[in-house]
């Protein structure tokens, strides 16, 4: 099974400010990587696949990036709404989430 | 845009059954994939089971695998999820999700059930 780490647990930063979190795969899952985001009440929305694209709708101030076991998040310029749980999900080999991070307001 | 909705949730008591179901609707439900996803309280988000698109292929977690049952009917439009020995540790807020493709990520979720195994 592959395992996903996240890291941070925690990101405490104020809104403007730049947000930027880690997954790491135990092994390569290539670019079969998404990011998802998730506020209490509501559903997980999908934020990027393949690593580095973003879904439909999503800001540009989300990107994506990284290849075989290591990936990033970038949140360019946190908005009020962005502060949230994000989960990487790995789709290479069945289905494995990471245990997620969350961004929470400084 | 595609809708999930979610129904069949509720409190049973451990050893008990529950079948969920998952209205979908807005999208060619027989061509996709789908999967339940569930959050437990205060954890993160767990796979818990899929199947593909005709039916023909059905994929469970290790924690549910011989208790649980996904199927779909794509004359309904309807994805289920019957659960069967629910145990304490299956208490969660179940999600059904479509997948954008084969080996593809979650791009539509539901608004989630509420499954609480409890005597």
């Amino acid at each position: 099974e592959i395992v996903l780490t996240q890291s941070p647990a925690t990101l405490s930063l104020s809104p403007g400010e730049r947000a930027t979190l880690s997954c790491r795969a135990s092994q390569s899952v290539s670019t079969s990587l998404a990011w998802y985001q998730h506020k209490p009440g509501q559903a997980p929305r999908l934020l990027i696949s393949d690593a580095s694209n973003r879904a439909t709708g999503i800001p540009a101030r989300f990107s994506g990036s990284g290849s075989g076991t290591d990936f990033t998040l970038t949140i360019s310029s946190l908005e009020p709404e962005d502060f949230a749980v994000y989960y990487c999900q790995q789709r290479h080999s069945w289905w494995t989430f990471g245990q997620g991070t969350k961004v929470e307001i400084k | 845009e595609a809708q999930l909705s979610e129904s069949g949730g509720g409190l049973v008591q451990p050893g008990g059954s529950l079948r969920l179901s998952c209205a979908a609707s807005e999208f060619t439900f027989s061509s996709f994939g789908m999967a339940w996803v569930r959050q437990a309280p205060g954890r993160g988000l767990e796979f818990v089971s899929a199947i593909s698109a005709g039916g023909e292929n059905t994929y469970y977690a290790d924690s549910v695998k011989g208790r649980f049952t996904i199927s779909r009917d794509n004359s309904k439009n309807i994805l289920y999820l019957q659960m069967n020995t629910l145990r304490a540790a299956d208490t969660a807020l179940y999600y059904c999700a479509k997948e954008s493709g084969r080996t593809k990520p979650f791009d539509y979720w539901g608004q989630g059930t509420l499954v609480t195994v409890s005597s």
